[in-house]
Parts: structure tokens; C-alpha cells; sequence
């Protein structure tokens, strides 16, 4: 178990409005990542975080930002849901020779 | 640009069977890792392989790496049907993340 919590767990929201999905870790780890995951794509990368308040786009990053003020937390933010944001949402956390480990996951839903 | 290209996409094979999966990578890296993830869940780490000639075993799944070649398989010995699921590769490591292929959606039968 690496510590990785995401909240909420699920959400449905409507077009227009914004959401924020929550990352917290326990165990001090200075990388984070935001990835999402939609059929066919696998994993790809939105966001991620080398230390509080240093942050950098990932592969997917139109649509959305970051915020990093405690190294435990990492926060996602949709300005204006857009239903192409429908999807998976996995945080992970990097360990430096044991790899990437990933949060439980957060199911969004964009009407 | 790193690119990750796994094959096959889809397996459906019979209890007992040997199978390979094979994941291409684009750009030279001495980091490839394996992920499974079961069907609603979050993907778990099977295996990271760090250098050229790595390998790697655990149960009747064995993971290799040449990053001459740029290519790494996941060797599935007399499959069972608990292994059943998608497995991903993916490479990089670095701070800036890793970058994933598509998956292979693995169906074992009995």
C-alpha cells in the first residue's frame, strides 16, 4: 500500500461547472502525477508535481491545472467540465527505483 | 516524442497455454515497467526492469528487457485463468512521468 488517497471516488457533475479531484499521499514523496484513462489510450499523463508549488503540463493538459501547497497533496481542477473530461482520473506517486504507484481512482462524469 | 506500442491488444487463450506480449518503445530509455489492473480497479506494478538484459519472474509471469532492441515481453507460462486482465507497459521514469501503451485486455479460459 503506497498511501495514495483520491477523493471523492466518484462524481457526476454537469457541463460548465468546475470540479476539483483531491490526491493525498503519506508518505512524503516529492513526484505526483495526475493521469487519466479512457478506452483505447491507456494511461495518459495531464499534470504532475517535482515539489510544492513546482508543477509542469503533462501529454493531455488543455482543460486543466494544478496545485501543490503541502508536499501530500496535489490537486486537480476542471475550470469548465467539459464531457470529452469524462473519464478515469489515477493519481501515482514515484518512487525512484521501485517505480510509479497509483491512487485508487476517481470516476468523473460530465453530463 | 515517446511512444509505447503494445501487441496484441486483445488475447483470449486457454488455461495451460504459453503467450508472449510484446511492448515497443520509440525512444531510448533504460526503464520499462509492467502494470496489471483488473476490470474497476486501480493498476498494481508487476514488474520494473532497469537495465539493458533484465529479467524478471514472479509466478508463471516473466518480464524482460533490451533496450537494444527497444522492446520488452511479458512471458505468461501455463496461463490460469486468475490472470485474466489488462496488462500495461509503460516507459520513462524520469520526474516527468511515464508514458503508456494502450494495454492488452488478456482473457484466459478454462
Amino acid at each position: 500500500d503506497a498511501g495514495i488517497t483520491q477523493s471523492p471516488r466518484h462524481k457526476v457533475t454537469e457541463t460548465g461547472t468546475p470540479v476539483t479531484l483531491r490526491c493525498h499521499q503519506t508518505e512524503n514523496h516529492r513526484y505526483m502525477y495526475w493521469y487519466r484513462q479512457d478506452p483505447g489510450h491507456g494511461l495518459r499523463l495531464i499534470h504532475y508535481s517535482y515539489g510544492v508549488k513546482d508543477t509542469d503540463k503533462g501529454e493531455v493538459s488543455d482543460g486543466y491545472s494544478v496545485s501543490r501547497s503541502k508536499t501530500e497533496d496535489f490537486l486537480l481542477t476542471l475550470e469548465s467540465a467539459t464531457s470529452s473530461q469524462t473519464s478515469v482520473y489515477f493519481c501515482a506517486i514515484s518512487d525512484l527505483w521501485l517505480g510509479q504507484f497509483f491512487g485508487p481512482g476517481t470516476r468523473l462524469t460530465v453530463l | 516524442e515517446l511512444k509505447v506500442e503494445q501487441n496484441p491488444l486483445f488475447l483470449s487463450m486457454q488455461e495451460g497455454k504459453n503467450y508472449t506480449i510484446y511492448c515497443n518503445y520509440s525512444t531510448t530509455s533504460d526503464r520499462l515497467y509492467w502494470y496489471r489492473q483488473d476490470p474497476g480497479k486501480s493498476l498494481e506494478s508487476l514488474f520494473v526492469l532497469l537495465s539493458n538484459g533484465a529479467v524478471k519472474q514472479e509466478g508463471r509471469l516473466m518480464a524482460s528487457l533490451d533496450t537494444k532492441a527497444r522492446l520488452s515481453t511479458l512471458h505468461i507460462t501455463a496461463a490460469v485463468h486468475d490472470l485474466s486482465a489488462t496488462y500495461f507497459c509503460a516507459s520513462g521514469g524520469g520526474a516527468d512521468g511515464l508514458t503508456f501503451g494502450k494495454g492488452t485486455h488478456l482473457i484466459i479460459q478454462p
